[in-house]
């Protein structure tokens, strides 16, 4: 059974940099799929941020790919998340999740959510 | 960026009760559309993939259907857990984009 759980900060001050590790259970992220996360604001929908694949190979949403970047260690089984100068708008619940990548990708398993609070 | 449209954005129904959810398309995105339920504090949950393949573990009275710009997600007999929000999400290509959503409330 696959496993996700998101951790860091639960506070972020404006300007400084978001940092999110997501654990991998029961499935090795070596053996395949993508790996992603989407973000969901206090009282509105959902938003994909960007996925990574085991390989490394990323690809972001362009409204933040200037502020993100997504990494992978396989080693340890995680894969994590960087938002850089961030706002009270990167104020969210942040969802990790494995990506069945490409067209007619689609999530399928998710981490319960950590919430993340930007300010000072 | 493709914009995906759902209606209606919240919708009060019963028990038992035959429930249709629309979701447009910006543009044509073939099959490659998807759809989640997501409860109070929870993370959503993948219901229906590529338009209409249900997801192992779902209830049958859950069905999608549509190709191009319009889709649907049907729920045949409205149950108790079933009183949620539910979105749709494109997946034809990047950015993938979600719907707003659709609450469902109890009547």
């Amino acid at each position: 059974q696959v496993q996700l759980q998101e951790s860091g900060p639960g506070l972020v001050k404006p300007s400084e940099t978001l940092s999110l590790t997501c654990t991998v259970s029961g499935y090795s992220i070596s053996s395949g799929y993508y790996w992603g996360w989407i973000r969901q604001p206090p009282g509105k929908g959902l938003e994909w941020i960007g996925s990574i694949y085991h390989s490394g190979t990323t690809y972001y949403n362009p409204s933040l790919k200037s502020r993100v970047t997504i990494s992978v260690d396989t080693s340890k089984n995680q894969f994590s998340l960087n938002l850089s100068s961030v706002t009270a708008a990167d104020t969210a619940v942040y969802y990790c999740a494995r990506d069945r990548g490409g067209s007619g990708s689609y999530w399928d398993e998710w981490g319960k959510g950590t919430t993340v609070t930007v300010s000072s | 960026d493709i914009q995906m449209t759902q209606s209606p954005s919240s919708l009060s129904a019963s028990v038992g009760d035959r429930v249709t959810i629309t979701c447009r398309a910006s543009q044509s995105i073939s099959n490659y559309l998807n759809w989640y339920q997501q409860k109070t504090g929870k993370a959503p949950k993948l219901l229906i993939c590529a338009a209409s393949s249900l997801q192992n573990g779902v209830p049958s009275r859950f069905s999608g259907s549509g190709s191009g710009t319009d889709f649907t997600l049907t729920i045949s007999s409205l149950q108790p857990e079933d009183f949620a929000t539910y979105y749709c999400q494109q997946s034809s290509s990047t950015p993938y984009t979600f719907g707003q959503g659709t609450k469902l409330e109890i009547k």
